[in-house]
């Protein structure tokens, strides 16, 4: 089985500062790695995927994402926030080369300050 | 184009009643998804369809859950005897499933069900 840990359930930072969110994992087989957005009243967005080969990827609006095998970690970094980060991320996991269910962490809330 | 549609945005019902969800997926996407995200919550799965086939069900929480893809499109969620633990947010996703390697899951904007 596989399980996704965000220890954090709500991250406060100023506008214009750096942020990490984290996200560990937890599976006996290869996973696809993701994170996701939610933005207030809206659907669930792709921000970005790690399917194999660098082990730094990058998604959209600035985010980036860095994989480690050995901690099994997925956290997400962005060098600057903006007001307009103000959202729910979600890291998930899919059992790699199988198109079946994504499991989610429980989210982390992002709370930009001014 | 179009995207993964959901019907009705919100659905406000009382316990003991029977409810149905409607999901329309992108068009040409043979795999459709659902997930329930209660309050607080992280997307949980439910039920994943191959066609019209139930490909993994071992999401439903139990027997008041079902649904149907009949035609391999769209998909019904239906919940009977509904109970207030069953408010949530239903999601929905569709895939266009390769042969191998990984399908992305687009996501609907879900149907908020409240149960008072």
């Amino acid at each position: 089985a596989q399980s996704v840990t965000q220890l954090d359930s709500q991250v406060p930072v100023f506008e214009e500062a750096p942020v990490e969110l984290r996200c560990n994992y937890s599976s006996s087989v290869s996973v696809y790695l993701f994170w996701y957005v939610q933005y207030p009243n809206q659907g669930l967005q792709l921000l970005l995927k790690y399917l194999s080969g660098s082990t730094l990827v990058k998604g959209i609006n600035g985010f980036e994402a860095e994989f480690n095998k050995s901690q099994t970690s997925f956290h997400l970094r962005k060098p600057s926030v903006h007001i307009s980060d103000t959202a729910e991320y979600f890291c998930a996991v899919v059992r790699m080369n199988r198109d079946d269910k994504i499991i989610f962490g429980k989210g982390t809330r992002l709370h930009i300050l001014p | 184009g179009a995207g993964v549609s959901q019907t009705p945005s919100n659905k406000v019902t009382e316990k003991g009643k029977y409810v149905e969800l409607r999901c329309d997926p992108i068009s040409g996407h043979t795999a459709l998804y659902w997930y329930r995200q209660s309050l607080g919550q992280g997307p949980e799965f439910l039920i994943y369809f191959q066609g019209t086939g139930a490909a993994d069900d071992s999401g439903l929480p139990n027997d008041r859950f079902f649904a149907v893809r009949p035609e391999g499109s769209v998909s019904t969620l239906k919940i009977q005897r509904t109970e207030r633990g069953d408010s949530a947010v239903y999601l929905c996703a569709s895939s266009l499933r390769l042969a191998g390697g990984y399908n992305e899951q687009f996501f609907g904007p879900g149907t908020r069900l409240t149960v008072l």
